[in-house]
């Protein structure tokens, strides 16, 4: 079993939908990251958070450190907003990310 | 200005060759990471650097050798490619954990092909 779960595997929505992406993870850790893949591959950082709540744009990520879980959260999603979105979990003890599986989400207009 | 950069971006190889890919980041930072993607998309670390020094050496074949002439570049060299390394090798960097910054930035990543 992974230290870092993420549901669901797939996410299709309609444009407009409010999407959540969930992640768990069962190890101590100091802070935890959302990123995006694109199908061209590339990744890019979209959060970073320890505690609380962050948002950018249409993003919001939140973490509950108690109950070892954040969400992603995409208000009125775009079909641009179609990628692979992974969580991955900075370790207490290094400087080591653990990754989720990712989940891949369509957006249909 | 490409903050971090990989050449090449695809590299098409036989079994047994010796490649090497290039990573370097403009960012100032002082810790560098290769990462592997499996054909299932998954990530995983596999060596990680922090001014010039290794830091992280997860369970990979020595064929794996990763070299850091200097904290702005960190290089992957494979020796005796195998099929099975095929995959999509990301470089990342953040800066140093005690300056208390663990975002990381991606490289493009290079798409290894052994056949």
């Amino acid at each position: 079993k992974n230290e870092v779960e993420q549901s669901p595997q797939n996410l299709t929505a309609q444009e407009g939908e409010f999407i959540t992406i969930n992640c768990s993870y069962s190890v101590g850790i100091s802070a935890l990251h959302w990123l995006q893949q694109h199908p061209g591959g590339g990744i890019v950082s979209l959060f970073m958070l320890s505690s609380g709540k962050k948002k950018h744009g249409r993003l919001i990520a939140t973490i509950n450190i108690q109950e070892k879980h954040s969400s992603l959260h995409i208000t009125a999603s775009h079909p641009r907003d179609s990628a692979v979105y992974i969580c991955a979990a900075l370790m207490e003890y290094g400087n080591k990310l653990v990754f989720g599986a990712g989940t891949i989400l369509r957006v249909k207009s | 200005d490409t903050a971090v950069s990989q050449t090449p971006k695809y590299l098409v190889t036989q079994m047994g060759n010796d490649k090497s890919i290039k990573c370097e980041q403009n960012l100032g930072h002082d810790t560098m990471y290769w990462y592997k993607q499996d054909s299932k998309k998954f990530l995983k670390i596999m060596f990680s650097y922090n001014n010039k020094e290794l830091i992280i050496n997860e369970t990979v074949p020595n064929r794996f050798s990763p070299k850091s002439p200097d904290k702005a570049h960190l290089n992957l060299h494979i020796n005796s490619l195998e099929l099975g390394d095929s995959a999509v090798y990301f470089c990342a960097s953040s800066q140093d954990r005690f300056r208390g910054s663990y975002e990381q930035y991606f490289g493009p990543g290079t798409r290894l092909t052994v056949t």
